[in-house]
């Protein structure tokens, strides 16, 4: 099993539409946990930490479930913008990465 | 502030040859992190150093790989000899604090092809 696992997709959703990603990994010691966006052929970069009591940042929210040892994100009201592939990242010891879900914003 | 600077942004090499990939931290950052990403794999570690001193280099994938931080200015990456398996992007990341992914910054990375 791998350490992190997520739907490659794409997740292909009109403008304005609601998506969510969920995460899925494998150590139950991990210790914290994030969002990374990447666009095409550009680098990860940090889009919000995720907390055990969820936390929100404008259109995302995040969410931890420890006891099923997943994290999801949510984005709202989706933009153009947000087409991207959104990595997941579990904290222990190291950072580990998932594959990324890939997402399509269409107008 | 200039961020990570890795060089070259890309190289296309035949097997057999030597590949020597360049990185820049950002000043005051004491973590450098060298990774690959693939399509199958997705982004792995290979090895990050504290204070210019290796300190995991678990994910190195064999002898072929090898990295240096002769300074707290600049790594190096190199691979000898490549292989066509080794195509990948690498990434150099760095961090003023140990690992914390909130304060973690990526380079451009250099997308290598071995022929």
């Amino acid at each position: 099993r791998k350490e992190v696992e997520q739907d490659p997709g794409p997740f292909n959703v009109p403008e304005g539409a609601t998506v969510a990603f969920n995460c899925t990994y494998s150590n139950s010691a991990s210790q914290s946990f994030f969002w990374y966006r990447q666009d095409c052929r550009k680098e990860p970069k940090l889009l919000m930490s995720v907390y055990s009591s969820g936390n929100e940042d404008g259109r995302f929210t995040a969410q931890l479930n420890r006891a099923s040892q997943y994290i999801s994100l949510l984005i709202r009201d989706s933009k153009l913008s947000d087409s991207a592939t959104y990595l997941c990242v579990v904290d222990f010891q190291k950072l580990v990465f998932g594959t990324g879900t890939r997402l399509l914003v269409s107008p | 502030d200039a961020g990570v600077i890795q060089s070259p942004r890309h190289e296309v090499t035949e097997m057999g040859q030597e590949v020597t990939l360049r990185c820049k931290p950002i000043s005051g950052h004491d973590y450098l992190f060298w990774y690959r990403q693939t399509m199958m794999r997705g982004l792995e570690l290979l090895i990050y150093f504290n204070n210019n001193v290796p300190i995991d280099d678990s994910g190195m994938p064999e002898d072929r790989f090898s990295a240096k931080m002769p300074n707290a200015s600049f790594s190096t990456l190199k691979i000898q000899p490549s292989e066509p398996r080794d195509s990948a992007v690498y990434f150099c990341a760095s961090t003023p604090r140990g690992g914390d992914a909130d304060t973690q910054y990526f380079g451009p990375g250099t997308r290598l092809t071995v022929l």
